[in-house]
C-alpha cells in the first residue's frame, strides 16, 4: 500500500545514546516533516524538507539532526538522547504546502 | 501570536448521535485550514482541506464549515459510529511560505454503543 512508511515502531533509550528514526514515502513527494507529538500539546514540527536536497529547521529543532537521503527517505537523528525527547515522532510527506499531509504509524520512543 | 484552540477537550456520545467540534484560530493571513482524524497508536489522517475562500467541505458523514470573518471552523459528524471514535485536530496554514503547520490540541471524541 502506498504510503509513508516509519521504523522502529518502538524503541527505548538510556540516556546519551544514539539512534536515528527513519522514514521512506512512495508518493513522490517533494516534501516531507518531522513532527513530535507529547500529551496535552498539539504536533510540532522539529525539521522540514522542502524538496531533495534542502532540510530546514522547524519549531524545536534543538537536538535533532536530519537527512533527507534522496526524495523518497527522510531520517531523523539523535546524537545524544534525552529524557526530554520522550515523544511520539510522527514523519509526513506532501506535494507541496497546499496539499494535505499523509503521516506514517509513528515511533514511540522512550528515553529512560 | 499564532493559535489553534479546539473544544471541547473530550465528548462523549451515544452511537448513531450527531456531534459539533470547535476550532478558533488567530492566525492570520491563512491559506487553508484541515481536519484530521488521528486514532489511538496512529497517524493523522486527513479528512478535509478549506482555502480562506471556502465556507464550507464535505468528506462523508464528515462536513467542515469555515467562517474566515470570525475565524472559526467546526467539524460536524453525522451518524456516528463506534469507529468515529479518535482526536480530531485542527490544522492552520499560514499563507506566510515557509511558515509551519499549527496544530491544535485536538478533540477526543469517544463513541459508545
Amino acid at each position: 500500500n502506498a504510503g509513508v512508511t516509519q521504523t522502529p515502531k518502538f524503541q527505548v533509550l538510556k540516556t546519551g545514546q544514539s539512534m536515528t528514526l527513519q522514514c521512506a514515502q512512495d508518493m513522490n513527494h517533494n516534501s516531507m516533516y518531522w513532527y513530535r507529538q507529547d500529551p496535552g500539546m498539539g504536533l510540532r514540527l522539529i525539521y522540514y524538507s522542502a524538496s531533495e536536497g534542502t532540510t530546514d529547521k522547524g519549531e524545536v529543532p534543538n537536538g535533532y539532526n536530519v537527512s533527507r537521503l534522496n526524495k523518497r527517505e527522510f531520517s531523523l537523528r539523535l546524537e545524544s538522547a534525552a529524557p526530554s525527547q520522550t515523544s511520539v515522532y510522527f514523519c509526513a510527506s506532501s506535494a507541496g504546502e497546499t496539499y494535505g499531509y499523509t503521516f506514517g504509524s509513528g515511533t514511540r520512543l522512550t528515553v529512560v | 501570536k499564532n493559535q489553534v484552540e479546539q473544544s471541547p477537550q473530550s465528548l462523549i456520545i451515544l452511537e448513531g448521535k450527531n456531534c459539533t467540534l470547535q476550532c478558533n484560530y488567530t492566525v492570520s493571513p491563512f491559506s487553508n485550514l484541515r481536519w484530521y482524524k488521528q486514532d489511538t497508536g496512529r497517524g493523522p489522517v486527513s479528512l478535509t482541506i478549506m482555502t480562506f475562500s471556502e465556507n464550507t467541505k464535505s468528506n462523508g458523514r464528515y462536513t467542515a464549515t469555515l467562517d474566515a470573518d470570525t475565524k472559526q471552523s467546526s467539524l460536524h459528524i453525522t451518524a456516528s459510529q463506534l469507529s468515529d471514535s479518535a482526536s480530531y485536530i485542527c490544522v492552520v496554514s499560514p499563507r506566510q511560505a515557509g511558515t509551519a503547520l499549527i496544530f491544535g490540541k485536538g478533540t477526543t471524541l469517544s463513541v459508545s454503543s
